[in-house]
Formats: structure tokens, sequence, C-alpha cells
């Protein structure tokens, strides 16, 4: 079964415009995490925010916020203002164990197109 | 200077070939892990490394092995290249924690193509 789900193979948003990219996961592990990472077309894959299964409250770094709803098992980043550089592959992962280790599984990814 | 390394950045070989992917980290991290990355199915778990003595397979590890020469050194190697080994190879690091944040710091990736 799919842990981490990202429905979104492609997304295109106007510059300056906030877009949310969609993230679902399926785990029984009451402790885990859930990150986004950055792909952009050189390839190197850049960290951008982390959110614990206990955090009361949603991660934010900046430009990003992660919008978690733990009953519905989505963890949904979102971009605020979008810029022409934010065009990239973005990847949410969730951090599980796996017989005492820990590990992350990551989705499909989106590929997010900003247009001018 | 970048904090994980990888060698090369680019590989062509031909099918059948022996080739073996470095990663180097100055991150002082005790784990360790090579993934692999195709079009539309995101990065998969090839091998992960504890610490030095514990290596362990991850999710599509056939036709793969790992060495940790060191706590700073982790290498994949190819025994004998086939097309379908052709892919995105990042190495990544993180600290030994029990739980809690966990980020993994990624390699630039090997682009290795099999032909």
């Amino acid at each position: 079964a799919q842990k981490i789900t990202q429905t979104q193979p492609g997304m295109f948003v106007q510059e300056k415009e906030a877009v949310t990219l969609d993230c679902t996961y399926d785990t029984s592990d009451p402790s885990y995490g859930l990150f986004w990472y950055k792909q952009p077309s050189s390839g190197e894959m850049i960290f951008l925010i982390y959110q614990g299964s206990y955090d009361q409250q949603n991660a934010t770094e900046g430009r990003y916020s992660l919008n978690f709803q733990k009953a519905r098992k989505s963890a949904n980043l979102v971009i605020s203002a979008s810029q022409l550089g934010d065009s990239a592959m973005y990847f949410c992962a969730m951090r599980e164990s796996i017989q005492g280790a820990q590990k992350l599984v990551f989705g499909q990814g989106t590929r997010l197109t900003i247009n001018p | 200077d970048a904090d994980v390394t990888q060698t090369p950045r680019n590989r062509i070989t031909k099918t059948g070939k022996r080739i073996m992917l470095e990663c180097s980290q100055t991150k002082g991290h005790d784990r360790m892990y090579w993934y692999r990355q195709d079009p539309g199915l995101g990065l998969r778990l090839i091998y992960y490394s504890f610490d030095v003595k514990d290596i362990n397979k991850g999710e599509i590890s056939d036709g793969y092995s790992v060495s940790r020469q060191a706590q700073a050194k982790f290498s994949l190697s190819l025994e004998s290249a086939i097309p379908n080994q052709t892919a995105l190879y990042f190495c990544a690091t993180s600290d030994l924690l029990g739980g809690g944040f966990n980020e993994q710091f990624f390699g630039p990736g090997t682009r290795l193509t099999v032909l």
C-alpha cells in the first residue's frame, strides 16, 4: 500500500499567488514525522519544513507552512506569494519506524511551475 | 565546501560493468543512506547504515551492494550494471536521534546511465 500519496503530478500557478501541494500518508505508528523537500532542475534535494506527529501547531518556515490534519492523515504544503524560483519538484516524505529503525518514505512528487 | 559529496556526478557505463558510487560527509553523522530516484516514483531506499558495523537493506537492494569504510564514507556498488539501473542516485546522512526531528541531508546526486 502506498504510504505517501501526492495526487498532483503537476501544478501551474501564477506568480504571487498562494499554492497548496497535497500530501496524504498512511501509518499505524503513533510517532512519525512529515517532511517536505524541494528539488529544483539542478537536482539537489532541499529540506523545506518538518511536522512531528505530536506537534500541536502547524509548522511554518518563512513562506512555507504545513497544513497538518492528523485525523485526515494529510500534510499539505502551502507556499504563500509564489515566486518564479519556486518552480521545482516537491516531495513529501514520512519518517517511520520499521523494525526499530527510522527511515524516510517518499511520495512520487509534484512538479510545480510558476508562471510570470 | 559541501557537507555531503558524491562522486562521480555523472557516469555512463555499459551493461555488465562494475561501478562504484562514492559518498563522503563532513557532518559527523552516524547514519547514511543510499536512494534511487526514477521519474514518477520519487526516491526509494536502497541501503542504509546506522554506523560502520550496521548495514541494512532498504526497499530495493537487489543488484546493489554497499560498503561503509568509515563513519564518513558510504559506497554503493553495482556489481553488474543493467539498463534499468539507469537513475539518479542520492546519498544522505542524518543524526542518530531516538525520535523527533531527524532531517536527512542529501548529497548533490549522481546521474548514472547504463547503456
